[in-house]
Parts: structure tokens; C-alpha cells; sequence
């Protein structure tokens, strides 16, 4: 399977438990992104990581998530303390970096969340 | 911030009918990209598009990119019930990540 996989699929915790989140990339790629969507709206952008590095964070990504890549392979997300409003489906996608993105995003099957 | 307007945010049709959906912004993008997504899975891609005025064509779908690289359409011809799904665009913004659209929702009825 040379597909993005994403782990768990599903995810029910409580209120201000800390929960982690792992994408597993296609292997060629050497971008990863994660995004959040909520009911009836579009991905949101929260970071993306060039090989090891996490080059960009978006304003959405509070001091209580992180996420790390190392080695430049899989990729983690961590919430910390999670909130109600934390509850999203989370889509980690990945590609070649470069050129004028004529590459196109691989995603993963998501991780829905849901914080009671 | 929404940068990408998608409009109809909803769309119920009959088999075999024709639509457009719409995507509009005031940002110029270096690429603008199209995806469907079903219920509890991932979008996937449909369609890259990357030069001003171009159309491509993927069978029934035919995506166009305006002239000024701000807007797109994509347009179904004889729409099937396998067609059903979330229709994202997404804009490729400073070449590094795309910011998405939030969605034309299609029901295509048998």
C-alpha cells in the first residue's frame, strides 16, 4: 500500500485528556501537511513539515497542539488539554515539494476526534 | 479567513443532468486544484490546473482556470449517482500550501 495512512481512525476522549495523532506519508514525498475540518467546511491549514523541518505554522495551531516529524518519515500531532472545540476530523496529506504545485496533496483517511 | 469562495454550497440533481460549480477569490494563486471527498475519507485529487485559461478535461469533468488565475469552474455533464460527494477547490497560495475552498456539496439522485 503506497497510500497516506492515518492512525486511529476514530478517537473519543475527554475533556482536557492529552490525545496523539500519527500520518504515515508515501514514502517518496518529502512534505506533510496536517489540515482540520469541521462539519460542512473545507481544510484548514494548521502546518506542514519539508523532511524533518517544520517549516510553517498556521495562527489555528495553539500552544496545546505540536506536532513533530522526525527523521523526516512519519509524522506526530499532539493536543494537549483538549476542548470541546477541538473535536475535527484531522487530515495529515502529503507531496513532492516544488515547482509551481503542480503536485498534488496525497490524504490520509483522517482521524476524526471527539472530545466529550 | 476564507480566501476561496465556493459556490453552491449545495447542489441536489437528477441523473443525467448538467451542473457548474464556481470557485472565486480576489488572491491570484500559482495553481488552484480540485478534489472530491466522501464521508469519513480523505479529499481526493481530481485535477491540477496551473496556467491561466486553461481547460482540462477528465471524462464528464471539464475544470477551467480563469485567465486571471483567481477563479475556476467545474463542470459535470450527465451527472451520475457516483458522483455524489464534497467538490473542494483549493488555491496554491506563496508556493508553499494550498488553501481550501469550503466546498460545493453534490447529491446526484437516481
Amino acid at each position: 500500500d503506497t497510500g497516506v495512512s492515518q492512525n486511529p481512525r476514530h478517537k473519543i476522549t475527554k475533556r482536557g485528556q492529552n490525545v496523539t495523532f500519527r500520518c504515515d506519508p508515501i514514502s517518496e514525498h518529502n512534505r506533510l501537511y496536517w489540515y482540520r475540518q469541521t462539519l460542512g467546511q473545507g481544510p484548514e491549514f494548521l502546518t506542514y513539515f519539508q523532511n524533518e523541518a517544520q517549516l510553517e505554522k498556521s495562527r489555528l495551531l495553539s500552544d496545546r497542539f505540536s506536532a513533530e516529524r522526525p527523521k523526516g518519515s512519519f509524522s506526530t500531532l499532539e493536543i494537549q488539554r483538549t476542548e470541546q472545540g477541538d473535536s475535527a476530523m484531522y487530515l495529515c496529506a502529503s507531496s513532492l515539494g516544488g515547482g509551481q504545485g503542480e503536485y498534488g496533496y496525497t490524504f490520509g483517511s483522517g482521524t476524526r476526534l471527539t472530545v466529550v | 479567513t476564507q480566501l476561496l469562495e465556493q459556490s453552491p454550497q449545495f447542489l441536489s440533481i437528477q441523473e443525467g443532468e448538467n451542473l457548474t460549480v464556481y470557485c472565486n477569490s480576489s488572491s491570484v494563486f500559482s495553481s488552484l486544484q480540485w478534489y472530491r471527498q466522501e464521508p469519513g475519507e480523505g479529499p481526493v485529487l481530481l485535477v491540477t490546473v496551473v496556467t491561466g485559461g486553461e481547460v482540462k478535461k477528465l471524462k464528464r469533468l471539464t475544470f477551467q482556470f480563469g485567465d486571471a488565475r483567481k477563479d475556476s469552474s467545474l463542470h459535470i455533464t450527465a451527472a451520475q449517482p457516483g458522483d455524489t460527494g464534497l467538490y473542494l477547490c483549493a488555491g496554491l497560495y506563496n508556493f508553499n500550501k494550498f488553501y481550501f475552498g469550503s466546498g460545493t456539496k453534490l447529491n446526484v439522485k437516481p
